[in-house]
Formats: structure tokens, C-alpha cells, sequence
């Protein structure tokens, strides 16, 4: 069964530095989709991507997060500089079409810790 | 806005008890439901979903069934296995162009050999 596949599983980082996370969504899913989860809460939207485009990132804090997916297949997200606030688990997510009322499909998720 | 709401957690069992999970949510019109669950250190797994009134989502056990008059989308295992054990969220969300999903904030059970 096809799946989301996302690298580092784990990040440790001083605040201050860059970071990056990687994924690669299911083959042939147009819409991708990353997530940040703080430990306790539900998933919270960062930003959405139809094909290669931005669809939603009014809750993505542009000051120090970047996100893109150039080809519109795998996508990079960055923060830069990392903050302590910003210690929580990385999730990306892809669906099939346009993303209304679709199923996502989860990755395994990145856990990020900021010292 | 759109939001929704899950009953707080933990939930502690013994095995084979009944679980329920109460999910409500707030919004105009009709959105898609789901039940998401989270293993622990893994990414979401969708467990089921009702896109319409009185439709039933089931899998391996679980069933919730979509009521538009209360407004709900409450999660039922008859007989519940250590193996359950798991952070479950509940989420809406909407046929158009673009609409994300709105999550709950998760409830974590826990069953008991």
C-alpha cells in the first residue's frame, strides 16, 4: 500500500538554527498538505498545496517558516531561525484531488525538539 | 468559524469493556466527518468516515454514526483490545474546492489487560 513518506523522523536543534523537513507524498496525489501538531492537540494547517501551488497559508508564520513544492510531487518545509515554541511534531498529509471533502493520508510525522 | 469538539480524555478500560467517544461539532450546513487515530509516534490513520445525515462509518469494530439533529459523530467499540490503545480525533470537513480539515483536539485511550 502506497504511502506518505516523510524524513527526519526525529530533529534536534538549538534554537536559532535552520531546519528542514522533507516529504514525499502518495504517487499521483495532487493536493499536499503540511500540519503542525503540539503534543496534547489536534493537528493545526500550516500550509496547502494543489499541484505546485499554494492553496492556504494564512496560519503558516512567514516571518521564519518557508514552504514549497516545486515540481508539485515532494515538498520542503523550513523554519529558519528555529524557536523553542516551535518543538512539536511535523505531519504532512496527501489526498488525491482538489482536497475538498477528500481522505488524507498521513506520514509517520517529524518530531522536532528546539533547546 | 467551524470547530469541533471531543470529550476529554484519558479514557482508561479493561479489555472487552464499551467505548464511546463523544464528537460534536460546530457548523453551517452539512461538512464530511471522520475519525482519525494516532498510534503512538506515528502519523494519523484514518479509522472512518460519513459524508452525509445518518450515514454509518465502520471499521474493525468501530462504527460512528453521523446524526444532524444532535449535531454528532460519537465513536463506539463494542469490545475494546489493549491494541486500541491510542490518541482518536474527530474532523470535519467540506466538498468544496480547497477546504481543509478542522480537527478536534484528541482523545487519548488507554485499555487495560
Amino acid at each position: 500500500e502506497a504511502e506518505v513518506a516523510q524524513s527526519p523522523r526525529y530533529k534536534i536543534t538549538e534554537k536559532s538554527q535552520a531546519v528542514a523537513f522533507w516529504c514525499d507524498p502518495i504517487s499521483g496525489h495532487a493536493t499536499l498538505y503540511w500540519y503542525r501538531q503540539i503534543l496534547g492537540q489536534g493537528p493545526e494547517l500550516l500550509v496547502q498545496f494543489q499541484d505546485e501551488s499554494v492553496v492556504d497559508d494564512s496560519q503558516l508564520p512567514k516571518d521564519r517558516f518557508s514552504a514549497e513544492r516545486l515540481k508539485g510531487v515532494d515538498s520542503t518545509l523550513k523554519i529558519q531561525p528555529a524557536e523553542l515554541g516551535d518543538s512539536a511534531m511535523y505531519l504532512c498529509a496527501s489526498s488525491p484531488g482538489s482536497g475538498g471533502g477528500e481522505t488524507q493520508y498521513f506520514g509517520p510525522g517529524t518530531r522536532l525538539l528546539v533547546l | 468559524g467551524d470547530s469541533v469538539t471531543q470529550m476529554e480524555g484519558p479514557v482508561t478500560l479493561s479489555e472487552e469493556a464499551f467505548l464511546t467517544i463523544n464528537c460534536t461539532y460546530t457548523a453551517t450546513g452539512y461538512p464530511s466527518l471522520f475519525w482519525y487515530v494516532q498510534y503512538p509516534g506515528e502519523g494519523l490513520q484514518l479509522l472512518l468516515k460519513a459524508t452525509k445525515a445518518d450515514d454509518k462509518g465502520s471499521n474493525k469494530g468501530f462504527e460512528a454514526t453521523y446524526r444532524k439533529e444532535t449535531t454528532s459523530f460519537h465513536l463506539e467499540k463494542g469490545s475494546v483490545q489493549v491494541s486500541d490503545s491510542a490518541v482518536y480525533f474527530c474532523a470535519l470537513t467540506w466538498d468544496n474546492y480547497g477546504q481543509n480539515f478542522v480537527f478536534g483536539p484528541g482523545t487519548r485511550l488507554s485499555v487495560l489487560p
